[in-house]
C-alpha cells in the first residue's frame, strides 16, 4: 500500500530561522517521485520542489531543499531563512511509477513568528 | 504560466441537487484530477483522467461522476448532493503522469 505520513500537524518558527517539515512514505515501488506543495490561506496549492527516487543529490529550489533519505523513506522539507509569507499549510506527496495517482499527506501548518 | 481555473470559488447547494464543478486548464495537459480536501484528511483523489473521454476512479469515487469531452476541460458531477459532500474541491492537471500537478484555486462547496 502507498502511504504518506506527516506527523507534525502544526509548527512554529521564528522569522529568519530555518525549519524542517517531516515526511515519511511507504511504497513497494522501486521508482517514485516525491513532491512538496504549499497551500496559503487563499487555498491554491503551489508546487515547491521535486525529488526523484533515483536522484543522487538532494533537490534544492531557492530557500527550499529536500532532505531525502531513501533507506529511511523520508523526504523532509527544509525552509531556510523563514519569511512571514511562508506561513501556510505544507503537503508532502508521492507519485509511484506504477499507476497514475499522487498520494498526499495530511499536511503541516507552519506559522512564522515575527 | 500554467493556468487552472475552476468555475466557482464558493458554492452553496441543497441536498438532492445535481451539482457541476468545472475545471479548465490552458496548457494542453494530458492528465487532469479531482480531489477533495477535508481537515485532517489531506487531499483524497476522487477521479482522474489521462485522456479525453478516459477516466479512472480514485480513492473515493462514490457519489461522484466525471466528464472529459475536451482535453482542456474536466467536470466533476455530484448526481444528488448530500451534506457529507460539503468540502473543498481541488482540480489539478499535469503534463504527464510523472510530472508535478498544477492546481486550481479550489471550490468550497456547502451542501445544506
Amino acid at each position: 500500500a502507498q502511504k504518506i505520513t506527516q506527523t507534525q500537524p502544526g509548527m512554529f518558527v521564528q522569522e529568519k530561522e530555518a525549519v524542517t517539515l517531516d515526511c515519511t512514505y511507504d511504497t513497494s515501488d522501486p521508482s517514485y517521485g516525491l513532491f512538496w506543495y504549499k497551500q496559503p490561506s487563499s487555498g491554491e496549492m503551489i508546487f515547491l520542489i521535486y525529488q526523484g527516487s533515483y536522484d543522487q543529490q538532494n533537490a534544492t529550489e531557492g530557500r527550499y531543499s529536500l532532505n531525502f533519505q531513501k533507506a529511511r523513506k523520508s523526504a523532509n522539507l527544509v525552509i531556510s531563512a523563514s519569511q512571514l509569507g511562508d506561513s501556510a499549510m505544507y503537503f508532502c506527496a508521492m507519485r509511484p511509477n506504477t499507476g497514475n495517482q499522487f498520494y498526499f499527506g495530511t499536511g503541516t501548518s507552519l506559522t512564522v513568528i515575527p | 504560466d500554467v493556468k487552472v481555473t475552476q468555475s466557482s470559488r464558493y458554492l452553496v447547494k441543497r441536498t438532492g441537487e445535481k451539482v457541476f464543478l468545472e475545471c479548465v486548464q490552458d496548457m494542453d495537459h494530458e492528465n487532469m484530477f479531482w480531489y477533495r480536501q477535508d481537515p485532517g484528511l489531506g487531499l483524497r483523489l476522487i477521479y482522474f483522467s489521462y485522456d479525453v473521454k478516459m477516466k479512472e476512479k480514485g480513492d473515493i469515487p462514490e457519489g461522484y461522476s466525471v466528464s472529459r469531452e475536451k482535453k482542456e476541460r474536466f467536470s466533476l458531477i455530484l448526481e444528488s448532493a448530500s451534506t457529507n459532500q460539503t468540502s473543498m474541491y481541488l482540480c489539478a492537471s499535469s503534463w504527464g503522469p510523472y510530472n508535478e500537478q498544477f492546481f486550481g484555486p479550489g471550490t468550497r462547496l456547502t451542501v445544506l
